[in-house]
């Protein structure tokens, strides 16, 4: 199936720096959401977001819904080490989600 | 505490062999899903179901099999077609009333051939 645009694919942080990262589409979602791996588990849902332009947070984490709402854009503020994992978009146009490829975050040697 | 559980954690495989994947809800959900995902990479849809007895092939459905006799449970078998299983497989359920609810996923089987 169709996957989301989601850039960029891997980061290298280093604690304190703020991150951002976001996800397009060609295809209009009602629903944006951010999920977050960390390394040998599942995806855990960190924000949903149900209408265009709606600004969400949790915690240092803050995501958008773009007003066009084929985009969505997740920032994290003063990252620490155990912001490390790979971040998923997700699309909801109805039952199903469409994935993102993932954004990895990893710490700066 | 309502969940999703995958067993075992850690699979290993002869070439040639069968092997089935365990996966229980008991979140009431109707909707399951399996996902392959291979070091490094996104998540890629193998097969779903939103309805017990009733299962339709994602995007990477060749060399796997599944059932949905129940509502709770969603088995995956990997069989000897699949020539590259080697992989991370995750479960997720999700319900069908719409609400923007996204998917709980379990916490995933990593299966080795060896």
């Amino acid at each position: 199936g169709q996957q989301l645009n989601q850039s960029p694919q891997s980061m290298f942080i280093q604690e304190g720096e703020d991150v951002s990262m976001n996800c397009t589409s060609s295809s209009i979602f009602n629903t944006w959401l951010w999920y977050k791996q960390d390394p040998g588990e599942g995806p855990v849902l960190l924000i949903a977001l149900y209408k265009a332009g709606e600004l969400t947070s949790n915690g240092r984490l803050t995501a958008q819904f773009g007003i066009t709402r084929k985009d969505s854009f997740l920032n994290i503020s003063a990252s620490i080490p155990s912001d490390v994992g790979i971040y998923f978009c997700a699309g909801q146009p109805g039952n199903m989600l469409t994935f993102g490829g993932g954004t990895r975050l990893m710490v700066k040697p | 505490d309502g969940g999703i559980t995958q067993s075992p954690k850690y699979l290993f495989r002869k070439e040639g062999q069968n092997v089935t994947l365990s996966c229980e809800q008991n979140l009431n959900h109707d909707a399951m899903y399996w996902y392959r995902q291979d070091p490094g990479q996104g998540l890629r849809l193998i097969y779903y179901s939103q309805i017990v007895n009733d299962f339709q092939k994602g995007d990477i459905a060749e060399g796997y099999s599944v059932s949905r006799e129940k509502k709770e449970s969603f088995p995956l078998t990997v069989t000897s077609a699949q020539k590259n299983p080697t992989a991370f497989y995750l479960c997720a359920s999700s319900t069908t009333r719409g609400g923007g609810y996204g998917y709980t996923f379990g916490s995933g089987t990593r299966l080795t051939v060896v």
